[in-house]
């Protein structure tokens, strides 16, 4: 399984944006990257995916790196609600499995 | 649209003796998945069922945990004899397809359950 590799926490204040990186050096040209949070005691939820190009939703936006060894999530005004892990996770077309590791913890002062 | 319902929320046993969790998907989602989530770990998944036949079961401990899925719909998940190493909680997720880039295969979580084996 491609690897990725995220920072253990961080934080963030109330309606700042929040950027969250993700390390991804062994991308093959199929893997997708997903985001998926994980606010406390819940199931962890969809954020984005993306595959070469930038993309936005409602919730947030990914930056991929021209390369894809790299993207960036990004939180345009953090609210207390975002407090969550965040998870980075490589998917290639052929692998239906969500392999999580241990995510970016993210906390958001008020 | 009502979320992937799991039943109990809790539960605490001690070791060796048996224990199930339920498992409702959202309507219509053919495929359902079940993950154990250690303290401080992310999910892993248990087991993956296309309807009612099982797509992934590799990482299932198959001489103490059983899942089943019914008539392609519910699910139960159980451990018989529990280990003081199963103590986490089990999330149960369902997606309307198994995979593909599309928004289509994107799993919805459970809020699942938190075993405590003493």
């Amino acid at each position: 399984d491609a690897k990725t590799t995220q920072p253990n926490s961080m934080e963030s204040n109330e309606e700042e944006p929040v950027h969250l990186p993700c390390n991804h050096s062994t991308i093959s040209g199929t893997d997708y990257i997903h985001w998926y949070r994980q606010l406390p005691s819940q199931g962890p939820e969809y954020v984005i995916h993306g595959l070469t190009s930038n993309v936005n939703n409602r919730m947030a936006s990914l930056a991929i790196a021209e390369d894809r060894k790299s993207s960036t999530l990004i939180l345009h005004r953090a609210t207390l609600r975002d407090a969550a892990v965040y998870y980075c996770i490589l998917r290639d077309l052929a692998d239906y499995k969500l392999s999580f590791g241990a995510g970016t913890t993210v906390t958001v002062r008020a | 649209e009502a979320g992937v319902a799991q039943s109990p929320r809790y539960k605490i046993i001690e070791k060796r003796q048996s224990v199930a969790f339920w498992c409702n998907p959202i309507s219509g989602h053919a495929t359902l998945y079940w993950y154990q989530q250690i303290l401080g770990q992310g999910p892993k998944l248990l087991i993956q069922f296309q309807n009612n036949g099982v797509v992934d079961d590799s990482q299932l401990p198959k001489d103490r945990f059983s899942a089943e899925r019914l008539k392609g719909v519910d699910s139960t998940l159980k451990i018989q004899p529990a280990k003081l190493e199963d103590s986490a909680v089990y999330l149960c997720a369902s997606s309307l397809e198994s995979w593909g880039p599309s928004l289509a295969d994107t799993q919805y979580f459970g809020p699942g359950t938190r075993l405590t084996v003493l």
